[in-house]
């Protein structure tokens, strides 16, 4: 199986932060991840598929990078909003595999 | 709009069974791949199984041989067949659909399995 490792796990965070999450396969996976959120009691969302490709509707100041065995997400400007929990994914194989997780709190 | 719904959760002893249910709506559900995903607050979100629209099935090595995955598109369902219960299947289950990431998600529901 694909390991997906996510660094950090935890993120502290102001409102007009920049910030970067990174995520490490364990094989390459070309350009076969998706980055989710997903805030509490909610189901997670799909924000970037395939790396650096932006869903319809997510903000412009989400961006993803990468290729092969390491990934990024960015985040240009901290909104209230983006406060939550980011999640990678595989979908190069099966099983289909996610990383652990990152939370992004507000300092 | 696209929804799904998940039922039959619920608490069961080790060992038990349960079926769980996904109705989807809002959407051509044959031309879709479905998942079922499971989050527990140890060990985060977790691929179960997945339905191709072919009915190719794949499955994560803890449930092969105890759970089965299967659709009925006549009644845009989805269906997760869980047999030989353990403690470590206790997660919320939510079905989603996609093959280039995970784009539609249900609600998801609670299996809690405990004597």
């Amino acid at each position: 199986d694909i390991q997906l490792t996510q660094s950090p796990s935890f993120l502290s965070a102001s409102v007009g932060d920049r910030v970067t999450i990174t995520c490490r396969a364990s094989q390459g996976i070309s350009s076969y991840l998706a980055w989710y959120q997903q805030k509490p009691g909610k189901a997670p969302k799909l924000l970037i598929y395939p790396a650096s490709t932006l869903q319809t509707g997510v903000p412009s100041r989400f961006s993803g990078s990468g290729s092969g065995t390491e990934f990024t997400l960015t985040i240009s400007s901290l909104q209230p909003e983006d406060f939550a929990t980011y999640y990678c994914q595989q979908l190069n194989s099966y099983p289909r595999t996610f990383g652990q997780g990152t939370k992004l709190e507000i300092k | 709009e696209v929804q799904l719904v998940e039922s039959g959760g619920g608490l069961v002893q080790p060992g038990g069974s349960l079926r769980l249910s996904c109705a989807a709506s809002g959407f051509t559900f044959s031309s879709y791949d479905m998942h079922w995903v499971r989050q527990t607050s140890g060990k985060g979100l977790e691929c179960v199984s997945t339905i191709d629209t072919a009915d190719k099935t794949y499955y994560v090595d803890s449930v092969k041989g105890r759970f089965t995955i299967s659709r009925e598109n006549a009644k845009n369902s989805l269906y997760l067949q869980m047999n030989s219960l353990r403690a470590e299947d206790t997660a919320v289950y939510y079905c989603a659909r996609g093959r280039s990431g995970y784009y539609s998600w249900g609600q998801g529901t609670l299996v809690t399995v405990s004597s």
